[in-house]
C-alpha cells in the first residue's frame, strides 16, 4: 500500500468511449499530478494540481480533463482517445507543488491504459 | 530549463556485487533536489534516495548511496550488493526549489541482476 490509490489498474477502451481515471490519496498533501509513461519515453508531466487549483498544463489535448474535487482525489477524464494515447498513467502527490524542493512525490501504481 | 539525463538504457549486473547508474542533471537554480526512484514491471515508483544541493555529504538509504558531484552536475545512484529483486526500471529526477518547484524525470535505466 503505497498512500496513493489508483483505479481501475487496467483499462481497455474504444476511441469513441468515454471513461474516468481515479486517484486518492490520504497522505494529507495538497499537491497532485498527472503523468504519462508512454514505451521508451520518460515521464510526462501532465497536469499539475495545487490546493484543488490547477496549476500547470502541460500543453495537454483537450481529450484529457483532469477534475481535482478537493485535496485528497484527482480524476482524469478521457473522452474521443487516440492509439497513442496508450500508456501507463501515473498520479502522484506531495506535501507542495511549489516552494521546498526536498518534498518528493509519492506515486500510485499506475493505470494501463490501452486505447483500441 | 532543467534537464536530467540518463545514458544508460540498459545494465547488467552480477548478483551480491555493486552497480552504477548514471544520471547528469542541468539546471539554473541554486535550490534544488535530485531523488532516484525505482520502477519494478508492476508500474509503482518506489522512492530510493534523495539529495539537496546543498547538501555537504553523499545520501545514504540502506544498501542505496548517491554520488553527488556537484561541480560535473552528476547524481549517480551506487546500489551495493545487488538482489535479484533489484531488477527494474531505475529513474533519477529532479526538482527546482524555485516557483514551479516540478519533478522531471530522466529517461530511466533498466537494470538486470543475474544470478
Amino acid at each position: 500500500e503505497t498512500g496513493v490509490t489508483q483505479t481501475p489498474r487496467h483499462l481497455v477502451m474504444g476511441m469513441t468511449n468515454k471513461k474516468s481515471l481515479k486517484c486518492e490519496q490520504h497522505l494529507g498533501h495538497n499537491a497532485m499530478y498527472w503523468y504519462k509513461q508512454s514505451a521508451k519515453k520518460p515521464l510526462e508531466l501532465m497536469f499539475v494540481y495545487n490546493f484543488k487549483e490547477q496549476t500547470e498544463n502541460n500543453s495537454v489535448p483537450s481529450r484529457f480533463s483532469p477534475e481535482c474535487p478537493n485535496s485528497s482525489h484527482l480524476f482524469l477524464h478521457l473522452h474521443t482517445l487516440q492509439p497513442e494515447d496508450s500508456a501507463l498513467y501515473l498520479c502522484a502527490s506531495s506535501q507542495g507543488s511549489e516552494g521546498r524542493a526536498n518534498y518528493g512525490y509519492t506515486f500510485g501504481s499506475g493505470t494501463r491504459l490501452t486505447v483500441v | 530549463a532543467q534537464k536530467i539525463t540518463q545514458t544508460q538504457p540498459g545494465m547488467f549486473v552480477q548478483e551480491k556485487e555493486a552497480v552504477t547508474l548514471d544520471c547528469t542533471y542541468d539546471t539554473s537554480d541554486p535550490s534544488y533536489g535530485l531523488f532516484w526512484y525505482k520502477q519494478p514491471s508492476s508500474g509503482e515508483m518506489i522512492f530510493l534516495i534523495y539529495q539537496g544541493s546543498y547538501d555537504q555529504q553523499n545520501a545514504t538509504e540502506g544498501r542505496y548511496s548517491l554520488n553527488f558531484q556537484k561541480a560535473r552536475k552528476s547524481a549517480n545512484l551506487v546500489i551495493s550488493a545487488s538482489q535479484l529483486g533489484d531488477s527494474a526500471m531505475y529513474f533519477c529526477a529532479m526538482r527546482e526549489g524555485g516557483n514551479t518547484g516540478k519533478l522531471i524525470f530522466g529517461q530511466g535505466t533498466t537494470l538486470q541482476v543475474k544470478p
